[in-house]
């Protein structure tokens, strides 16, 4: 079974450019979760989609948005960026609607110059 | 809120050693806790999941255990080796989708 999958691996963008990160999960996983990884912050959870609904939203400004599709792929976008968005994004797949095991996929890095 | 945090911060073993993490969380009221391994730049890798019903869960030469009441948990490393070094992760699960609060991690590295 192929894990969980995101594109691009690696980005450079400016300050106030837009970007868009997709992931896609585990087959049969219909929950898919973004997290943001920074040195400073650890891990912090962006939001969560099970079956293209958006359950959990963390506590990020509004230009960190996300969707997911009917076959449960997720996109994350984020507006006008900042030099503080620079990160590691990271999407986990579950296959259950909460409290089953999490799978992450290699991530992101993000770099905003 | 729930609030995670690991203990030490970084930690450095000879190669053979046994090695405990820990990790602290504030609400005890959890599902269930995971641990993964974080290697340099890469993604998350599952080694354990504990449900709250669960006191252990072993695999291989890692071994998890779970107290809600005290609000710890531990990951027992046995005869490390080089390929161990990375950073450990442990994250709680409180209910309310599939949300993790994430602790602080630790580095580890186990020399030869």
């Amino acid at each position: 079974k192929a894990g969980v999958t995101q594109t691009p691996r690696y980005l450079i963008k400016t300050r106030g450019q837009q970007v868009t990160l997709s992931c896609s999960p585990i087959s049969g996983h219909r929950s898919v979760s973004w997290y943001q990884q920074t040195p400073g912050q650890g891990l912090q959870f962006l939001f969560e989609y099970f079956s293209e609904t958006q359950r959990n939203k963390g506590n990020f400004p509004g230009r960190f948005s996300g969707r997911q599709f009917s076959n449960s792929r997720s996109e994350m976008n984020v507006s006008t960026l900042e030099l503080g968005d620079s990160a590691l994004y990271l999407c986990a797949s579950s296959g259950t609607q909460g409290g089953g095991e999490q799978y992450f996929g290699p991530g992101t890095r993000l770099t905003v110059t | 809120k729930q609030e995670v945090t690991q203990i030490p911060a970084a930690l450095s073993v000879p190669e053979g050693e046994n090695l405990v993490l820990n990790c602290s969380f504030t609400d005890s009221a959890i599902y269930n806790l995971q641990w993964f391994r974080q290697d340099p730049g890469k993604g998350l890798t599952s080694l354990l999941l504990i449900q709250s019903s669960q006191r252990e869960q072993t695999s291989g030469r890692l071994n998890a255990s779970l107290d809600k009441s005290s609000g710890r948990s531990t990951l027992y490393i046995a005869a490390s080796q080089p390929g161990d070094s990375a950073t450990y992760l442990c994250a709680a699960y409180t209910g309310g989708g599939n949300k993790l609060t994430f602790g602080t991690g630790t580095q580890l590295k186990v020399e030869l």
